[in-house]
């Protein structure tokens, strides 16, 4: 299996207040990636990092901010937990070329 | 900017059929690679099979294949002999490879349901 873990697993948090989901991986990729799912809509980026200090938004950035200060690790943070922000996230990490990207396990997230 | 499309919600299939999963996809990055992904109702991402945008070969992977038209921009995931533990959600997705300005982004379709019956 590829070295990628997500913490944590499972989260229950209340609203307005911040959370930070962590990407560890020991496969020193380049690419590093936050998604989220919700039925009916599949997988969304949120936001992603091509390097150490380099990241970019995806499609549903609102809400949400991302660090990489290490090749290994890439925090996602709520900043003030909202109901909407209820979903399974996962982490994904990928080289620059080839058919190396691989996935966490996911973190559920439940905000109430 | 990115797209993936998966017009196929739902397909069904019979055991040891094969089936083939749609995938379109619209790019302005000269190299990109392709990928497939199978997520059982356990939610764990599988990674099926990667095909790159200048690979001359359609690639495969067991009974796994990838039927890559790059004129037409499809990408489509051929199964061979259905099993019943292929049932699951399948993802297409779309990476901007080195050298393009989406730095590696890599975007996901809305996915296919495949059932297979006994």
């Amino acid at each position: 299996d590829a070295g990628i873990t997500q913490s944590p697993r499972h989260k229950v948090t209340e609203t307005g207040t911040p959370v930070t989901l962590r990407c560890h991986q020991t496969e020193n990729h380049r690419y590093m990636y936050w998604y989220r799912q919700d039925p009916g809509h599949g997988l969304r980026l949120i936001h992603y990092s091509y390097g150490v200090k380099d990241t970019d938004k995806g499609e549903v950035s609102d809400g949400y901010s991302v660090s990489r200060s290490k090749t290994e690790d890439f925090l996602l943070t709520l900043e003030s937990a909202t109901s909407s922000q209820t979903s399974v996230y996962f982490c994904a990490i990928s080289a620059p070329t080839g058919g190396l990207a691989f996935f966490g396990q996911g973190t559920r997230l439940t905000v109430v | 900017a990115q797209k993936i499309t998966q017009t196929q919600p739902g397909m069904f299939v019979q055991e040891k059929e094969a089936v083939t999963l749609d995938c379109t996809y619209d790019t302005s990055d000269p190299s990109y690679g392709l990928f497939w992904y199978k997520q059982p109702s356990s939610g764990e991402m599988i990674f099926l099979i990667y095909q790159g945008s200048y690979d001359q070969q359609n690639a495969t992977e067991g009974r796994y294949s990838l039927n890559f038209q790059k004129a037409r921009k499809s990408a489509n995931l051929v199964i061979s002999a259905s099993q019943l533990g292929d049932s699951a959600m399948y993802f297409c997705a779309m990476r901007a490879n080195a050298g393009g300005t989406s730095y590696g982004k890599l975007t996901f379709g809305q996915g296919t349901i495949l059932t297979v019956h006994p």
